[in-house]
């Protein structure tokens, strides 16, 4: 079965520092994972995705991330935080069997951005 | 635009009462899916649909129905049967292919009151 774990529930960052959101996943088919973004009381935004190509995935806003098979990692990275990346992010995998699209959550970590 | 629209934004109802929460798309996709969110936790996925007048059931579908009538369309009922339905409800759709990223609304905050 699958499955993904965010390792950290809370991550405190001041503006201008690196960032690093942990992400584990289990699956015994060669996965989709993906990385979402949700702003308080807003719908999911797709920050990117990997889906078998290059191991660095590089998505929106300055942010991407290394699938690792060996280490079934896929940490979510961005050089230097800004005000606006506070939001709560979510480490997703989708079965690379599945004919439905079936989507497994983990349960997210908040960033916080201090000035 | 494209794009995908939930309405309400925010929505009260009484308890022992059905809701129906709207959920529609322009993106042309196949597939739509219903989520639920409560604080602290991350989705979990109520029912889906990949094709029109076709729905299987997801890992929490006691006490939610749906539709598929229209290919753009994917309405969600709470009916009284569910027992703590007060969250964050979001709808999202997808083309077809295992590998494609799901597109979200906005959400539905629902409450029981």
């Amino acid at each position: 079965a699958q499955s993904v774990t965010q390792l950290d529930s809370h991550v405190s960052v001041s503006e201008g520092t690196p960032v690093l959101l942990r992400c584990n996943y289990s699956s015994s088919y060669s996965p989709s994972l993906f990385w979402y973004v949700q702003h308080p009381n807003k719908g999911l935004q797709l920050l990117l995705k990997y889906t078998s190509a290059a191991t660095l995935v590089k998505g929106i806003n300055g942010f991407e991330a290394e699938f690792k098979k060996s280490e079934t990692s896929f940490h979510l990275t961005k050089p230097s935080a800004h005000m606006s990346d506070a939001a709560e992010y979510f480490c997703v995998v989708m079965h690379g069997s599945s004919n439905t699209g079936k989507l497994i959550f983990g349960q997210g970590t908040t960033l916080q951005v201090k000035p | 635009d494209g794009g995908i629209t939930q309405s309400p934004k925010y929505l009260f109802r009484k308890e022992g009462q059905n809701v129906t929460l709207s959920c529609e798309q322009n993106l042309n996709h196949d597939a739509m899916y219903w989520y639920r969110q409560d604080p602290g936790q991350g989705l979990r996925l109520i029912y889906y649909s990949q094709i029109v007048n076709d729905f299987q059931k997801g890992d929490i579908a006691e006490g939610y129905s749906v539709s598929r009538e229209k290919k753009e369309s994917f309405p969600l009922t709470v009916t009284s049967a569910q027992k703590n339905p007060t969250a964050f409800y979001l709808c999202a759709s997808s083309s077809r292919g295992t590998r494609n990223e799901q597109f979200f609304g906005p959400g539905t905050r629902l409450t029981v009151l």
